[in-house]
């Protein structure tokens, strides 16, 4: 089966601040990758799915990008709204596994 | 508005089954794929099961296959996951998951919307 890896674990960033996430499958999986947020207490949200394709609402300091097995997500400007964990996840073929997930909070 | 309600988690002994349920509506169930994600406490998303529109494909994770069994009713607009010989590492709450549509993720996973999720209890 195809891992999933994430990294950092957690980070710390100041409001403002450029953020990004890395996600590594083990195997390439084209752009079958999607990010998802989870805020503290809350159900997780698609963000992006097609390791690029910003899902409808979500603002625009989101991207994503990459292809195969390196993948990225960006926060371009981190706001206090942002704190959570982001898990990618690999939609190609069974097993859908999610990465371990990032923690996001501010500095 | 689409709205996924799951129901049948608790505390239940090693060994033990149990069925969960999520209740769709807001949308045209029969024509979504659906899923099975849990969390246990403090931890991170595991996908556990997909099912296609029609349940004609079907998929586990290796770490509930032979255990797990998830069904679909379109007619009840209904999503189920029966639980049987339940290990303390089952132990998580377990969200139903709409898959995105197929014209955005061409999956039967890439869910888009999730309930809020049962608790099922693995404890003697």
């Amino acid at each position: 089966d195809i891992q999933m890896t994430q990294s950092p674990s957690s980070l710390s960033a100041s409001v403002g601040d450029r953020v990004t996430i890395t996600c590594r499958a083990s195997q390439g999986i084209s752009n079958y990758l999607a990010w998802y947020q989870q805020k503290p207490g809350k159900v997780p949200k698609l963000l992006i799915y097609a390791a690029s394709t910003l899902q409808s609402g979500v603002p625009s300091r989101f991207s994503g990008s990459g292809s195969g097995t390196d993948f990225t997500l960006t926060i371009s400007s981190l706001q206090p709204e942002d704190v959570a964990t982001y898990y990618c996840q690999k939609y190609n073929s069974a097993p859908f596994t999610f990465g371990p997930g990032t923690k996001v909070d501010i500095k | 508005e689409v709205q996924l309600v799951e129901s049948g988690g608790g505390l239940v002994k090693p060994g033990g089954s149990l069925r969960l349920s999520c209740a769709a509506s807001g949308f045209t169930f029969s024509s979504y794929s659906m899923n099975w994600v849990r969390q246990a406490p403090g931890k991170g998303l595991e996908w556990v099961s997909s099912i296609s529109s029609s349940s004609s494909y079907i998929y586990y994770a290796d770490s509930v296959k032979g255990r797990f069994t998830i069904s679909r009713d379109n007619a009840k607009n209904s999503l189920y996951l029966q639980m049987n010989s339940l290990r303390a590492e089952d132990t998580a709450v377990y969200y139903c998951a709409r898959a995105s549509p197929p014209r955005y993720c061409s999956s039967t996973s890439c869910p888009d919307y999730w309930g809020q999720g049962t608790l099922v209890t693995v404890s003697s």
